[in-house]
């Protein structure tokens, strides 16, 4: 079975800072890794798409890598601003699965001080 | 922002009763999904479709049922609600090109009380 872990569960940096979120999955098979974001409330807002082929993945100022031989997938976001205060989630889909069926990881409650 | 409504947005309702939730896309994507999240095991998947009527079981699919009669709509029924149903319902979409599949889109969520 599939296990996605986001650790830590929650960090605070000052306005500024360059921000690293960790995602890691016990089965390297997988088919593509997606990176969203939540806001207190909210629906989950896609940020970045990884497929398997991939090794990274560039919007703006967020970069994500992905690693399956290790397991893991890094999302940085640049200079950081109170408004990337959020939940940051990442999602594997198996690979053969019927469906872009996703696993998520609990994710990392991001706080941004200004 | 993708074409996905989920209603209703606020439901209470009391144990032991039928309810029903409803996703609607305009985005006429393949693959619908019903999510919940709830704090200390996130969001897990309970049913999903991969085109009109044609759905699947997920996870934590015990006590839902789903249907899909238009490519359009996703319904997920709760049979008969208890208070372990008390949740936060996601739908999602996405679809397939060239083989891969792209992105997911989730709706807004429905908060659903069981009391």
């Amino acid at each position: 079975k599939q296990e996605v872990t986001q650790i830590p569960a929650a960090l605070s940096v000052p306005e500024g800072e360059n921000l690293v979120l960790n995602c890691s999955f016990t089965d390297s098979a997988i088919y593509n890794l997606q990176w969203f974001r939540q806001d207190p409330g909210k629906g989950l807002t896609s940020l970045l798409l990884i497929q398997s082929s991939q090794r990274e993945q560039t919007s703006g100022r967020l970069n994500a890598s992905l690693d399956k031989s290790s397991g893991r997938s890094t999302l940085y976001i640049a200079a950081s601003q109170p408004g990337d205060s959020a939940t940051y989630l990442c999602a594997v889909t198996r690979i053969k699965a019927a469906g872009n069926k996703l696993t998520f990881g609990g994710g990392t409650r991001v706080l941004v001080k200004p | 922002d993708a074409g996905i409504t989920q209603s209703p947005r606020h439901k209470v309702t009391e144990t032991g009763t039928p309810v029903t939730l409803r996703c609607h896309q305009t985005e006429n994507h393949r693959y619908m999904y019903w999510y919940r999240q709830d704090p200390g095991h996130g969001l897990r998947l309970i049913h999903y479709s991969y085109g009109v009527k044609d759905t699947d079981k997920g996870e934590v699919s015990d006590g839902y049922s789903v249907s899909r009669s238009k490519t359009e709509d996703f319904l997920l029924t709760l049979e008969s609600a208890t208070s372990s149903q008390t949740s936060v319902y996601f739908c999602a979409i996405s679809e397939a090109k060239t083989g891969l599949f792209t992105e997911a889109f989730f709706g807004q969520g429905t908060r659903l009380t069981v009391v």
